[in-house]
């Protein structure tokens, strides 16, 4: 059974900083990897999809990377801004098209 | 844009009722979810669908039923509601078939208390 894990649980960084969130997972058969955004008692958005034949994908100041073979994930969030407040979310698209989820880096950006 | 609308924001239901919940989604997709969200626990997949009348129960589908009579719709059915399915519910659809590698679309979710 796949398991997904986001390490750290919640992060907090002064504007500016540039920040990297990871994600794991135990099960490398994987056909691709999303990483979502969640604000405060609302829906996720998908920020970033990497399919299992890529390495990276990028998106503005965000950057995902993708080692199959580790088990490994990052998001690179460049020049963080209050407004990446979220928490962020990873979840990895396996067997079934069932996607599995990690509980998530709780991120705050202070001014 | 794509558009994933559950109806409610906040249901509160008593112990025993029947509860309905539904998700519509415009843009034409084919497959559609229901998760529930717990803190601690994550997101959990309870049932999924590929089309029209199809379902795929997920990891947790004890206590709960769907229908999809409709493309575009997809219900989550408590049947006899009990506090421990006190959660956020949250509603996803996604194009294509596994191979097309299309993101996951949600709603913002509907907020379940049973007293």
């Amino acid at each position: 059974k796949q398991e997904v894990t986001q390490i750290p649980a919640a992060l907090s960084v002064p504007e500016g900083e540039n920040l990297v969130l990871n994600c794991s997972f135990t099960d490398s058969a994987i056909y691709n990897l999303q990483w979502f955004r969640q604000d405060p008692g609302k829906g996720l958005t998908s920020l970033l999809l990497i399919q299992s034949s890529q390495r990276e994908q990028t998106s503005g100041r965000l950057n995902a990377s993708l080692d199959k073979s580790s088990g490994r994930s990052t998001l690179y969030i460049a020049a963080s801004q209050p407004g990446d407040s979220a928490t962020y979310l990873c979840g990895v698209t396996g067997g079934g098209n069932k996607l599995t989820f990690g509980t998530g880096t709780q991120l705050k950006v202070e001014l | 844009d794509v558009k994933v609308t559950q109806s409610s924001r906040y249901l509160v239901k008593r112990t025993g009722e029947k509860v309905f919940l539904e998700c519509v989604q415009d843009m034409d997709h084919e497959n559609m979810f229901w998760y529930r969200q717990d803190p601690g626990l994550g997101l959990r997949l309870i049932y999924f669908s590929y089309d029209v009348k199809m379902k795929e129960k997920g990891d947790i589908p004890e206590g709960y039923s769907v229908s999809r009579e409709k493309k575009e719709r997809f219900s989550l059915i408590l049947e006899s509601a009990s506090t421990n399915q006190t959660s956020m519910y949250l509603c996803a659809s996604s194009s294509g078939t596994i191979m097309s590698n299309s993101p996951l679309h949600f709603g913002n979710g509907t907020r379940l208390t049973v007293t």
